[in-house]
């Protein structure tokens, strides 16, 4: 079975760039989950779809990101225009609903951002 | 707001050691997880622990849950050099909710 994958693995731009990361959750996962951490902090709650619904984006800084899940399968996360701060690993995970015991999150690798 | 607290955030120790690495919540909550990261690598679940008084054991790593005193400890037993990565404990107030971190424990098991 292959597990969540993102897309670029590591992205260097240029402060006001835009960038597009991207997610593959596992097939027939309608949970998918975006995370970012800034090094040395915590990974931090971006937000949450189950299928192309947005469930929570409480996380979502401001209006400069915007998460879509176009027909409930892949993600995509862009960041217009980037910031410095925006810099750090982001990461997207995808697990199964409706399931009884614990809600496990399978992790992709991360995408690393740095804005320079 | 649920928060997450982690110590200590860097832990550097000899193998053959013990050690335990502790997590507390600020929210009741009875789903705790336990992930590991290496370097580059994606996160890897360990353990979840869904009741008070779970303990769960996977070689040389067993995690605890005190729901009421909102602390999961993670325990190393004769640390070996592979176990080196970073340990997360995370809380879910609900099971499809939104997890929350805490900053990390880096292990760093000299040899």
């Amino acid at each position: 079975e292959a597990g969540v994958t993102q897309f670029p693995s590591h992205s260097v731009i240029e402060k006001g760039q835009t960038v597009t990361l991207r997610c593959d959750p596992i097939s027939g996962h309608d949970n998918l989950y975006w995370y970012r951490r800034v090094m040395g902090k915590e990974i931090k709650f971006l937000l949450h779809f189950v299928k192309e619904s947005k469930q929570d984006e409480s996380g979502m800084p401001n209006n400069r990101f915007l998460a879509e899940r176009t027909g409930g399968t892949y993600s995509t996360l862009k960041v217009q225009p980037a910031e410095l701060e925006d810099s750090g690993v982001y990461f997207c995970a995808s697990s199964l609903t409706g399931m009884r015991g614990a809600n496990v999150l399978t992790f992709g690798a991360g995408s690393r951002l740095t804005v320079l | 707001e649920l928060k997450v607290e982690q110590n200590p955030l860097f832990l550097s120790m000899q193998e053959g050691k013990n050690y335990t690495i502790y997590c507390n919540y600020s929210t009741t909550s009875d789903r705790l997880y336990w992930y590991r990261q290496d370097p580059g690598k994606s996160l890897e679940s360990l353990f979840v622990l869904l009741s008070n008084g779970a303990v769960k054991q996977e070689g040389r790593l067993m995690a605890s849950l005190d729901t009421k005193a909102r602390l999961s400890t993670l325990h190393i037993t004769a640390a070996v050099h592979d176990l080196s990565a970073t340990y997360f404990c995370a809380v879910t107030l609900n099971r499809d909710d939104k997890i929350i971190f805490g900053k990390g424990t880096r292990l760093h098991i000299l040899p």
